[in-house]
């Protein structure tokens, strides 16, 4: 069954530093990996995705995430850190070999990032 | 706006009453989703359809929940009998399945979700 792990329920950085947040994942077969952030009161909004390719993969307000195969991670992370990244993250996986969850996106329990002014 | 729109917001409710909500997913998507977030969690997969047709339902939908999306456009999803532990943000997302698509590599659009208080 596929599954991703947040380590990190929170995470603090000071402004201006670089930042990153933490995923691994869990699947029988290639994922595609997926991150989200929720900002208070708002809904889930997309920022990157890996599907194949480029490691390395580059998103909205300057985001980009890393896929290592041989660690299972998809570890978010941004040079220069902004107050208003303070928001919820999740990293999401789906399996597209699985059986019964090849269309579904596997959400890990996220992690509250903080930018300290 | 044409992101994708969850009513009614917010809904509070008494223990044992039903309770539907309602998703107009962005216009040109086929494919529609049903999640369930509590505090501290990820969000949990409910449901989702393809056109009209529900394709897949997670274990954690019981008997007392029930989505339809019947003309392939708008879904609702009701929930009978309404528990405590039905409390939560339901959240509802869209995304565009391409005809030919190997499979589907696209991300979900997701509303602001419903919450539901049952007390």
């Amino acid at each position: 069954a596929q599954s991703v792990a947040q380590p990190e329920d929170q995470v603090n950085v000071a402004e201006g530093n670089p930042l990153t947040v933490k995923c691994t994942y869990s699947v029988s077969g290639n994922p595609y990996l997926f991150w989200y952030v929720q900002y208070p009161n708002r809904g889930l909004q997309f920022l990157l995705k890996y599907i194949t390719g480029d490691n390395l993969v580059k998103g909205s307000y300057g985001f980009e995430a890393e896929f290592n195969k041989s660690q299972t991670s998809f570890h978010l992370k941004k040079p220069s850190a902004l107050v208003s990244d303070s928001a919820l993250y999740f990293c999401a996986v789906r399996d597209p070999s699985h059986q019964t969850g090849a269309n579904n996106l596997f959400f890990g329990t996220g992690t509250r990032l903080t930018v300290i002014p | 706006d044409t992101g994708v729109s969850q009513n009614p917001r917010h809904k509070i409710t008494k223990r044992g009453q039903n309770v539907t909500f309602r998703c107009d997913p962005i216009s040109e998507h086929n494919r529609l989703y049903w999640y369930r977030q509590t505090l501290g969690q990820g969000p949990e997969f409910l449901t989702y359809f393809q056109n009209e047709a529900q394709l897949e339902k997670s274990r954690l939908l019981s008997d007392r929940f029930s989505a339809e999306r019947p003309k392939g456009s708008f879904s609702t999803l009701e929930i009978q009998r309404t528990e405590q532990g039905d409390s939560a943000m339901y959240l509802c997302a869209s995304t565009l399945r391409r005809v030919g698509e190997a499979s589907n590599t696209g991300e979900l659009f997701f509303g602001e979700g419903s919450r539901l208080t049952v007390l």
